[in-house]
């Protein structure tokens, strides 16, 4: 079973539109979690980057939130534009341990924006 | 100030062969991450270089071996390449090894095997 998994698979959605992504993760504890966005054919971009002990981060139309009890995230999607068409991955950071920060990712969420 | 670069971009290699990927970390970055990305999943962690040293690997087999130079640059080698070795393979470097230190991925080489 994936330490995280994503919902749902894949989404299309209409400019100008709002949209929310999940991620929901059995690793316990862990030190951060991460949203990047992969845009087709390049490697991912980091979105936010948040701490067990933070609830929410945004960066500009993204907005991330953690809820630690139930082992979810959320990436939700202000107003999407075109360019937002892209994977979206949820990546949970195991503590630091042997000298080595292990990444667990989860398969990604597909998002189209159409016109 | 440049980011993660790889090379090549694209290869195509045929099954039994030897294929060496090269990377360079963003300026500053002295910890370099690789990854195998199949297509439609999540990346995969092959191994971590830190001090010219692997660090930590991932469940690959041993075909799959790396480097570090004194300039903090790395290469993946793998061996006797398998059709199942076709995918993206990305690098990221970071600033140290710890939790919360930032990765930043280069492109990725796109390998297919015939």
């Amino acid at each position: 079973k994936n330490q995280v998994e994503q919902s749902p698979q894949s989404l299309i959605i209409l400019e100008g539109k709002n949209c929310t992504l999940q991620c929901n993760y059995t690793v316990s504890p862990f030190s951060n979690l991460r949203w990047y966005k992969q845009d087709t054919g390049r490697g991912p971009v980091s979105l936010t980057i948040m701490t067990f002990s933070e609830n929410t981060k945004s960066n500009g139309r993204y907005t991330a939130t953690l809820d630690a009890d139930t082992k979810q995230s959320s990436l939700h999607i202000t107003a999407s534009q075109l360019s937002d068409s892209a994977s979206y991955i949820c990546v949970v950071t195991l503590p630091y341990s042997g000298g080595y920060n292990k990444l667990i990712f989860g398969a990604g969420t597909r998002l189209a924006v159409h016109p | 100030d440049a980011g993660v670069t790889q090379s090549p971009t694209h290869l195509i290699k045929t099954r039994g062969q030897q294929v060496t990927l090269r990377c360079s970390p963003k300026s500053g970055h002295d910890t370099v991450s690789w990854y195998q990305q199949a297509l439609g999943q999540g990346p995969q962690f092959i191994f971590q270089y830190y001090e010219e040293e692997e660090r930590q690997r991932g469940n690959f087999p041993d075909r799959f071996s790396g480097h570090q130079f004194p300039n903090y640059s790395s290469e993946l080698n793998v061996n006797a390449l398998l059709l199942g070795d076709s995918a993206l393979y990305l690098c990221a470097s970071s600033k140290g090894t710890g939790n919360n230190q930032p990765q930043h991925f280069g492109d990725g080489t796109r390998l297919s095997i015939l």
